[in-house]
C-alpha cells in the first residue's frame, strides 16, 4: 500500500544480523505487524508490536518502533539461510480491521 | 490446529472466463478477509466477513468479483468475467479477534 513503504531488497550473510525497515504515515496506527512469505506460500505472522510499545523482543526478532518518526524495523539475529524470504510490514489503523501492507523487502541469506 | 485451507492452489483460465476460489477458515475464527496480492506488491483488502455478513466490501470491484460466506464458515469468492489484471495470487485469512490475521497459502490465478 502507498501508505507503508519498504526497501525492497536486502542481501545479508549467513550468521550475521539482518535489519529490515518500514515507514508508514497513519498516525492512528494501533497495531504494526511482520509477516513472512516463503515463495509459493502465505504469509506467515512473526510478530506484532502495539502503538505504545518501543520494542519487542521474541528469540531471534526484535521489533523496534519509533511512532514520532512511524519508523518500524525488525531485527533478525544470526540470520539462517531458511529467513531467505520477503518480509512484510503492515499497520492496522485505529477503528479499522483491515491490514495496510508495505510491497515487501526480499531477504537473500548468502553463504 | 488446522490452519486457513484454500483451493485451488493454482488456476489457468483464459480472459472472460469465470473462475472460483474457496476458502476454509481456522475453527471458530468469526472473522474472514478474502486480499489480492499481485506480483511485487503487499496483499490488499478485498472483502471482510463476520460471521456471514460483510463488514467491508470498498474494494471489491463488484462489477466482476463476489463473494459469500452464506453459514459463517467457508467462503467463496467469484470473478466472472475474469480480466487479464486480475491475475494475482487471492489469499484468504481469518481471526478470532481484532489483532491476529492468519492467512492461507493463497490460490495462484493466471489469466490468458
Amino acid at each position: 500500500g502507498e501508505d507503508v513503504e519498504q526497501s525492497l531488497f536486502l542481501s545479508v550473510r549467513e550468521g550475521d544480523s539482518s535489519v529490515i525497515n518500514c515507514t508508514y504515515t497513519d498516525s492512528s496506527s494501533t497495531y504494526l505487524y511482520w509477516y513472512k512469505q516463503e515463495p509459493g506460500a502465505g504469509l506467515q505472522l512473526l510478530t506484532y508490536i502495539f502503538s505504545n510499545m518501543d520494542m519487542k523482543q521474541d528469540q531471534r526478532l526484535t521489533v523496534l518502533l519509533n511512532k514520532k518518526d512511524k519508523h518500524l524495523s525488525l531485527r533478525i539475529a544470526d540470520t539462517q539461510t531458511g529467513d531467505s524470504a520477503i518480509y512484510f510490514c503492515a499497520e492496522k489503523a485505529a477503528n479499522d480491521y483491515k491490514l495496510s501492507f508495505g510491497a515487501g523487502t526480499t531477504v537473500t541469506v548468502r553463504a | 490446529e488446522a490452519g486457513v485451507a484454500q483451493s485451488p492452489r493454482y488456476k489457468i483460465i483464459e480472459k472472460r472466463q469465470s473462475v472460483a476460489f474457496w476458502c476454509n477458515p481456522i475453527s471458530g475464527h468469526a472473522t474472514l478477509y478474502w486480499y489480492q496480492q499481485i506480483l511485487g506488491q503487499g496483499p490488499k483488502l478485498l472483502i471482510q466477513f463476520q460471521n456471514n455478513g460483510v463488514v467491508d466490501d470498498s474494494q471489491l470491484p463488484k462489477d466482476r468479483f463476489s463473494a459469500e460466506r452464506l453459514k459463517g464458515v467457508d467462503s467463496t469468492l467469484k470473478i466472472q468475467p475474469a480480466k487479464l489484471e486480475d491475475s494475482a495470487v487471492y489469499l484468504c485469512a481469518s481471526s478470532s479477534n481484532d489483532n491476529e490475521q492468519f492467512f492461507g497459502p493463497g490460490t495462484r490465478l493466471t489469466v490468458l
